[in-house]
């Protein structure tokens, strides 16, 4: 069985401290893909990142950074300089298993303050 | 843009009556769709597979008689709640991607209101 776990419920920041959101996965499958998906107050889900279970290469894009590490099962995401604009929820997600389904994290609200 | 369209964006209808929601691909063709339902300031909970040309794939607990899945072509995909009932009142989501292990693309999610 898949599984993903987003310890934190709620960050709140003030603007431009840097934050790190937590996920955590658990699959037996040795292929699979992770990703982060952002969605703001509007309600769509915003693609941010996939990362396959063979690419331990951390990736940075803009003031976005994501940190793969496959000995502790963790894919946290780290926004740096962070602006009002990126409160939404964030959510990690696993694709895994033969039937290739999304399993979600219960997502973390980011707000960053003014 | 958005390669995912769903439409309505938010409904609100009688106890009683049936909601249709329809979900696009707008730039590829997916033979497969999927739709959650995601509760306030919750995660989103898949609820079914929806294959092109045949029966969709229900999650346990899935109610399959009253979330109805039409996926008629490559393109479109439909979820209608029959005889719709204030608990069914949530906010659904389908998603698409362009084949196995890519990114999948979500649509912009419908708010349904049953009063």
């Amino acid at each position: 069985a898949q599984k993903v776990t987003q310890a934190q419920t709620e960050i709140s920041v003030v603007e431009k401290e840097d934050v790190t959101l937590d996920c955590v996965y658990e699959t037996r499958d040795t292929t699979y893909y992770l990703f982060w998906y952002k969605q703001p107050p509007s309600g769509e889900l915003v693609f941010l990142i996939r990362r396959n279970s063979f690419d331990e290469q951390n990736e940075i894009s803009g003031r976005y950074s994501w940190n793969f590490q496959k000995s502790t099962s963790s894919f946290n995401f780290t926004i740096t300089a962070s602006q009002v604009v990126d409160s939404a929820v964030y959510f990690c997600a696993l694709y895994a298993g033969s039937n290739y389904k999304l399993t979600f994290g219960k997502g973390t609200l980011l707000t960053v303050n003014p | 843009g958005a390669v995912v369209s769903q439409h309505p964006s938010r409904v609100i209808c009688k106890s009683g009556t049936s909601v249709k929601i329809e979900c696009r691909s707008l730039d590829f063709q997916a033979t497969t769709m999927f739709w959650y339902r995601q509760f306030p300031k919750q995660s989103l909970m898949l609820m079914a597979t929806s294959n092109e040309g045949s029966k969709a794939t229900y999650e346990q607990g899935v109610e399959k008689d009253k979330f109805l899945i039409n996926h008629a072509s490559l393109t479109l995909s439909t979820l209608t709640v029959a005889s719709a009932h204030p608990e069914d009142s949530s906010f659904y989501i389908c998603s698409a991607d362009r084949g196995p292990n890519t990114e999948a693309f979500f649509g912009q999610g419908t708010r349904l209101t049953v009063v």
